[in-house]
Formats: structure tokens, C-alpha cells, sequence
């Protein structure tokens, strides 16, 4: 069974940081492309990034030179560096695996960021 | 960046009727087009991908029609479990995009 489990929400101050994690078991991670998609009330589902099993990354344009994506494959995790936040940052995270159709397969259950001072 | 536009935005439903639901890409996405259902409280669940394939433990109740900018999702029969929210995804090209959603709501 795939089992995406993520960690590091919480509260944090405009301009701050924050590093998500996600740990990924019940296939092969290393094989696997990796994205995460936020959520929030007003905004809906909006795709963040993408890391590929070559280590190449994308990002939209509402996060490049913001956030970075990256694994570690050893230890089968995923995991994303978000920098320079903002309010509109307020989301909650998504942890998604990439079936071999390109389609979203496994979602985790979702880490809430919270942006505010 | 391609523009997912769903309607309607709700639909009231009878249990035991059918439900169809539409999405529009704002240009053509070929059939790399996913639909997600989201109960309350939970993540997004793959429905249908390649715009008419079932993911795997979907039933047959649920299936996906279009290609190119039209698509929609047929629930045949509307079971207690599927009012929720639907959302439609194109993976076409990046960035990867979502519709705002359909909530389905029992009637």
C-alpha cells in the first residue's frame, strides 16, 4: 500500500521559511516522479512543483526562486524548501506521487502552512 | 498556462440518479486530462485518467468522456459515498493546472 506521510507545517512569519517533509513507502520511490500541490479555500488546488528521477525540477511561476524541491532517495523522502513566504503561501501541502500514466496516483493526508504575524 | 474552467459549480442530485459533470480546458489538452474526487476532510482520490480510464479500484459507476477542450465525468448511479467534491486536472503541460471544482450535493 503507498503510504505518503508529510511533516513541517505550521505557523511562520512573512519573509520566514519553512522545509516540509515527506516520507514515502509502499513503492519504488527512486523510480517515481514526486510533485507537491497546495491548497487553499479561496484559491482551489494549484500544482507547486515537480521532481523528477533524474533530480530535474519545475516549478510555476507563483514559487520559482522561492521554493525548492529535492529528494533523497536513500531514505525515501521528499521534500520542499519553502523560502521568502507570503500570506497567499497559506495552504494546505500535498505530498503526490506521479503514476505511469502522468496522472496524480497517491496523495498524502496534507500539512497545513500557515503564513501570518 | 492552460485554464480549467468546471460547471456547474454545484449540482443537487438524487441518490440512485445520474449525475454528469463538465470541464473545459482553454486550449486543447489532448486526452491528458485527470479527474479527483475529495471527500471532506480528505486529499484528492484519482478517479479517471487519460480522460476515460478508470484508476484502479474505481467502479464502473464513474467514467470520463472528451478529448482536445471538453470533458466530463458520468457518476451512473449516485451512491451516499460519491457526493463530494470533483475537481479535473490537465497534465498536458506545465504548469499543471486544476478547475475550481463541482461540488455535488445531495438533493
Amino acid at each position: 500500500e503507498v503510504q505518503l506521510v508529510e511533516s513541517g507545517g505550521g505557523l511562520v512569519q512573512p519573509g520566514g521559511s519553512l522545509r516540509l517533509s515527506c516520507a514515502a513507502s509502499g513503492f519504488t520511490f527512486r523510480t517515481s516522479d514526486m510533485h507537491w500541490v497546495r491548497q487553499t479555500t479561496g484559491k482551489g488546488l494549484e500544482w507547486v512543483s515537480a521532481i523528477g528521477t533524474g533530480d530535474d525540477t519545475y516549478y510555476p511561476d507563483s514559487v520559482k526562486g522561492r521554493f525548492i524541491v529535492s529528494r533523497e532517495n536513500d531514505k525515501n523522502s521528499l521534500f520542499l524548501q519553502m523560502n521568502s513566504l507570503r500570506a497567499e503561501d497559506t495552504a494546505v501541502y500535498y505530498c503526490v506521487r506521479e503514476g505511469n500514466n502522468w496522472a496524480f496516483d497517491d496523495w498524502g493526508q496534507g500539512t497545513l502552512v500557515i503564513v501570518s504575524s | 498556462e492552460v485554464v480549467m474552467t468546471q460547471s456547474p459549480v454545484t449540482l443537487s442530485v438524487s441518490p440512485g440518479e445520474r449525475a454528469t459533470l463538465s470541464c473545459r480546458a482553454g486550449q486543447s489538452v489532448s486526452n491528458n486530462l485527470a479527474w479527483y474526487q475529495q471527500r471532506p476532510g480528505q486529499a484528492p482520490r484519482l478517479l479517471v485518467y487519460d480522460a476515460s480510464t478508470r484508476a484502479t479500484g474505481i467502479p464502473a459507476r464513474f467514467s470520463g468522456s472528451g478529448s482536445g477542450t471538453e470533458f466530463s465525468l458520468t457518476i451512473s448511479s449516485l451512491q451516499s459515498e460519491d457526493f463530494a467534491v470533483y475537481y479535473c486536472q490537465q497534465y498536458n503541460r506545465r504548469p499543471y493546472t486544476f478547475g475550481q471544482g463541482t461540488k455535488l450535493d445531495i438533493k
